[in-house]
Formats: structure tokens, sequence, C-alpha cells
């Protein structure tokens, strides 16, 4: 099983310039995230989206954009890069709508760095 | 914003020590959750506890849920190299309705070094 999938795992840009992740999970979940991960910063909640159709801000929002898709794909975006933004990003994806219980699917991460 | 204090921040152990690390928080949870991380992937969920005071053993795994809700520990016994990486406490809080998205807190995280 697939599980939850990311694109690109790798990528470097330069500061100003756009870019869009990717997320796309098989597992039927109806609630999906993403969180960026800095060294001694633990895991910070960037947008989420409760079901198909809705999003909402997290922790850290600013300078991203998200789509959801349809039910399987959250897509994350990066209008105008900023070195701030050089991390490793997680998406992650729950079956719960409502009573959730914060068990969490996480993809592999994609690890962008901005010069 | 909620702030959960892992400690320790790092540990480095022989192979078959026990190891024990925990997390405090200001606020109190609902489930408390342990993930860890190994080297270049993505979190995976050891262990969910749901009601204070309570205490689950996966395997060589044992964590509790604080009494007070604001706090919880993870234990690991007799360890071993592929205990090595990065374990994350992560707090859930439902508000008064009962419904939530899933939106978790996590702690800073620790990372364990298992020397063979």
């Amino acid at each position: 099983n697939a599980g939850v999938t990311q694109t690109p795992k790798f990528q470097v840009l330069k500061t100003g310039q756009s870019m869009t992740l990717q997320c796309a999970q098989d597992m039927n979940h109806n609630s999906m995230y993403w969180y960026r991960q800095d060294p001694g910063m633990g895991l910070r909640l960037i947008y989420y989206s409760a079901s198909e159709g809705t999003t909402d801000k997290g922790e850290v929002p600013n300078g991203y954009n998200v789509s959801r898709l349809n039910k399987r794909e959250f897509s994350l975006r990066l209008e105008s890069a900023a070195p701030s933004q050089t991390s490793v990003y997680f998406c992650a994806s729950t079956p719960w709508r409502g009573r959730g219980t914060g068990e969490l699917f996480f993809g592999e991460g994609s690890r962008l760095t901005v010069l | 914003g909620q702030q959960l204090n892992q400690s320790p921040q790092s540990m480095f152990i022989q192979e078959g020590e026990d190891v024990s690390m925990n997390c405090t928080s200001s606020s109190i949870f609902n489930t408390w959750l342990w993930y860890k991380q190994d080297p270049g992937e993505g979190p995976v969920l050891l262990i969910a506890l749901y009601k204070a005071g309570e205490l689950t053993s996966n395997g060589r795994l044992t964590a509790q849920f604080g009494i007070t809700r604001k706090d919880s520990f993870l234990n690991i016994s007799a360890s071993i190299p592929s205990d090595v990486g990065i374990y994350f406490c992560a707090g859930h809080q439902s508000n008064a309705g009962g419904t939530s998205y899933g939106k978790l807190t996590f702690g800073q995280g620790t990372i364990l070094t298992v020397h063979p």
C-alpha cells in the first residue's frame, strides 16, 4: 500500500521562485495536513483540510497556500519562496472527521532548500 | 500557541539499557500520542493514550497518560540499535463540542542514539 505519497522529495529554489508540493493518499481518509519540521522545533502545522472542499490555517500559515483538489489530494504552494521556508515538509492524513483522535499517517517528507 | 516541553532533547545510551522520556504541558489534552521518526522518513505512530492514568504497552514500549492530563512519559526497555531515531510526543485537544480535526501539538523531539 502506498499510504501518503509526497512529491518532490527534494527541491532547491531561489528566493522569489514559486513551487507546489503535491500530496496524495490512497486510504480514503477525510482529513489531510501539511506540517513543517525544523531542528529543535518539532512539527508545526501549516494548513489542514478537515474534509474535501474545506481548508483552514494552522500555526504557521504565512507564505503558503493550499488546495484540496479532491478527497485524495492536498497540495501546498509557495508563491514567493524565502530562505525562512527552508525546511522539511510533511503531509499527513487521518480517517477521522469530527471526533479526531490525532492518529496521523505521514508521508516521507519533502526537503526544500531556498537559497 | 500551546507548547509541549519534551525532555531530554537527546540521549546517548548503550544497547540493552532502558530509556525514559517525558512530555509536559500547561494545557490539558484528551489524547496523548507518541511517534517515532526514522532518519529520512516521516513519523510513525507508536502508542496512543486516551484516558487519564492509562498505561499502555506495545512490545518493549510503555507509555502513560498522566493523571492531570498535562503530561505523559514513554519508556523503552532493553534498547536495540534499531530504536535509533527521533521520538515525538503529541497532544490532541478536542473542543467543547467534541469535534476536532486531528490538530496535534508536538513536542520538540528526543533524539535517541544507541551504541552497540
